[in-house]
């Protein structure tokens, strides 16, 4: 079974311009996260969907910052304008409702990340 | 105050010792905790989950949960060379898949 999929894995760009990162989470996931990790900040969660519903987006650092989940198979973080406080790893990761079927609570699958710099 | 703190620095501990690393958190309604492994350029993999206080076995890793104190720590017995890695505490509650992490400490056995 395929995991969590995300493009780009590399994103070299200059401030100012839009950056659109892009995830396809795990089949029958239906929870969906995306973390920003720094050095400084650690692992710090951005925004959350629960059946394609944004749930809470109180870790958007500001109005630049927008993420979509148009279905169950697809998401997107975009950055508009970008700036080079910006630069970050970010992970999307999926999740099923917790306590189905005996399953782990919480488990959250990472995809491999999207590294992006904002020169 | 943060959510979850992880305050020790990185750690070296010698092929077959024992590596203890440890976190606490700031919400006191917390109900899930995880520990996630996440090696130098990859993402973070779940190697640990404890709900209830006191110690659970897995391999080589032990969790222990002291609800009462708010901290969670793990044990890696046997400690190899693959272990080395950079350890994220995470918390969370029951019914939200919502997980607060700590900044994580780095572990390096040196064989």
């Amino acid at each position: 079974d395929a995991g969590v999929i995300q493009s780009p894995r590399h994103e070299v760009t200059e401030m100012g311009q839009e950056v659109t990162l892009r995830c396809k989470p795990i089949s029958g996931h239906d929870y969906l996260f995306w973390y920003r990790q720094t050095m400084m900040r650690g692992l710090e969660l951005l925004i959350y969907f629960n059946n394609n519903v944004p749930i809470d987006d109180s870790g958007m650092p500001e109005d630049r910052f927008s993420a979509k989940m148009p279905n169950a198979s697809f998401s997107t973080l975009k950055i508009q304008p970008s700036e080079p406080r910006d630069s970050a790893v970010y992970f999307c990761a999926s999740s099923h409702t917790p306590g189905l079927a005996g399953e782990n609570t919480g488990e959250l699958f990472f995809g491999e990340g999207s590294r992006l710099t904002v020169l | 105050q943060k959510e979850v703190e992880q305050n020790s620095g990185p750690l070296s501990v010698p092929e077959g010792a024992i590596a203890s690393l440890n976190c606490t958190y700031s919400d006191r309604g917390s109900q899930s905790f995880f520990w996630y492994r996440q090696y130098s350029g990859k993402s973070p993999e779940l190697i640990m989950s404890i709900y209830s206080n006191g110690d659970k076995e897995d391999g080589r890793f032990t969790a222990q949960l002291n609800k009462a104190s708010q901290y969670v720590s793990l044990l890696i017995r046997d400690s190899q060379p693959s272990d080395s890695a950079t350890y994220l505490c995470a918390v969370g509650f029951y019914g939200n898949n919502r997980l607060a992490f700590g900044k994580g400490n780095q572990v390096v056995v040196i064989p």
